[in-house]
């Protein structure tokens, strides 16, 4: 079956930009995530989804980060006055529900933002 | 909290050697740990993952991991590597948290780079 979906694949932008990335969960997933990989580091989680109510949002690193996903399914992470420093691979996963035994985690191919 | 720390950024190893990836791993409470494994320009794919029971765990592509609690570690091993696992390898870690789990903690990943 279709894995998880992310679009685009590459976005270049501005400094001072607004730019929205894309996730399409496997069908019947009802967790979803975010996470955010620079250059030479691992991936750093920024916010979960259970359905359609983000259940952390711990990670979002300041308040131009914000995510949806209004119908449970898609989900768009949302970047407000893009910096430079924001330049990364924007990866999405998805899973089963997040509660009770543990359920894997599948990732999409990731969005490389690069911001000029 | 949780952390990673995965000691070797790079290893570089000839073709049918074995070879081993090192990680250690930090957490107040017990753990899931896992190893992912990224190409090129590709998402994260699951290695394999230690939820309980036997230490020793066996994952995809000849790959075997061992949970050791005394010294926080779960090792990455292949007794014979192929051109085709140069890659990108994250260990990753997730807290049990009462009935369920929190999301993932990265390492910053190893490079492993097998030459003929």
């Amino acid at each position: 079956g279709a894995g998880v979906s992310q679009t685009p694949s590459n976005k270049v932008t501005e400094k001072g930009k607004y730019v929205e990335l894309r996730c399409d969960p496997i069908s019947g997933h009802t967790a979803l995530y975010w996470y955010r990989q620079s250059l030479g580091q691992g991936p750093e989680f920024l916010i979960y989804f259970q359905g359609t109510g983000a259940a952390d949002d711990s990670g979002l690193p300041n308040d131009r980060f914000f995510a949806v996903r209004p119908e449970g399914s898609v989900s768009t992470l949302k970047i407000q006055r893009t910096e430079r420093g924001d330049s990364a691979v924007y990866l999405c996963a998805s899973s089963l529900s997040s509660g009770g035994s543990y359920n894997e985690q599948f990732f999409g191919p990731g969005t490389r933002l690069t911001v000029l | 909290a949780q952390s990673v720390t995965q000691l070797d950024s790079q290893v570089p190893v000839f073709e049918e050697a074995p070879v081993e990836l090192r990680c250690n791993y930090s957490s107040s409470v017990s753990v899931y740990l896992f190893w992912y494994v990224q190409y090129p320009n590709q998402g994260l794919q699951l290695l394999l993952k230690y939820l309980s029971g036997s230490t020793l765990v066996k994952g995809i592509n000849g790959f075997e991991a061992e949970f050791n609690k005394s010294q926080t570690s779960f090792h990455l091993r292949k007794p014979s590597v192929h051109i085709s696992d140069t890659a990108e390898y994250f260990c990753a870690v997730s807290a049990r948290i009462g009935s369920g789990y929190s999301t993932l903690t990265f390492g910053k990943g190893t490079m492993l780079l097998v030459s003929p």
